[in-house]
């Protein structure tokens, strides 16, 4: 059963320092690895989608790496602004079954930059 | 010109009710999906449908009906709330089971039940 963590569960930094959120999963069986934002009282923006071939995808300050083999993903905000708090989440895309597949959720990472 | 819009924003009822979430989108995709975000603000998936075929339906009490009339459509009817049914439920939608269309969803509807 694939089970998706992401570390840390919390993180506050002060405005203008670069971070990296970490998204581990326990079986590298996936199509592609997704990180979305998710601002309160609001639904999920995808932000990047990395197929299981790809090594990384890259979106204006936001870097997103994936190691398929070792079950690992993190996501790079350089240059923090404040208007990046928010839960960041990550989700791989795995087979349900037949032709179908599904996101699997991680925990999540709260995110506070402060100005 | 939302994408994916949900009603209600928010629903408080009774133990018991019976209660209804609508969802559509206007995006052209096929496939739309459900899914629960507990207190801990795990998201989980519950059911998907592609062109109004139940494709995914996770462990979901029976309680829990999805109805999709059509494809821009996936309702979420629940019968005899319990107190466990209050959570965060939104709604999703993507092009197909496409493995690099991304998932749009909707804004959530707080479901809190007394």
């Amino acid at each position: 059963k694939q089970e998706v963590t992401q570390i840390p569960a919390a993180l506050s930094v002060p405005e203008g320092e670069n971070l990296v959120l970490n998204c581990s999963f326990t079986d590298s069986a996936i199509y592609n690895l997704q990180w979305f934002r998710q601002d309160p009282g609001k639904g999920l923006t995808s932000l990047l989608l990395i197929q299981s071939s790809q090594r990384e995808q890259t979106s204006g300050r936001l870097n997103a790496s994936l190691d398929k083999s070792s079950g690992r993903s993190t996501l790079y905000i350089a240059a923090s602004q404040p208007g990046d708090s928010a839960t960041y989440l990550c989700a791989v895309r795995q087979r349900y079954g037949g032709a179908t597949n599904k996101l699997i959720f991680g925990t999540g990472t709260l995110l506070a930059v402060q100005p | 010109d939302t994408a994916v819009s949900q009603t209600p924003k928010y629903l408080v009822t009774q133990m018991g009710n019976d209660k209804s979430i609508k969802c559509e989108q206007n995006l052209g995709h096929d496939t739309m999906y459900w899914y629960k975000q507990d207190s801990k603000k795990f998201l989980k998936i519950m059911f998907s449908y592609n062109n109004k075929e139940l494709i995914i339906n996770e462990t979901v009490p029976n309680r829990f009906s999805p109805k999709s009339p059509d494809k821009a459509h996936l309702n979420l009817h629940i019968n005899s709330l319990e107190l466990g049914d209050s959570a965060v439920y939104f709604c999703a939608s993507s092009l197909g089971q496409v493995l690099d269309s991304p998932l749009h969803f909707g804004n959530g509807t707080r479901l809190t039940v007394t």
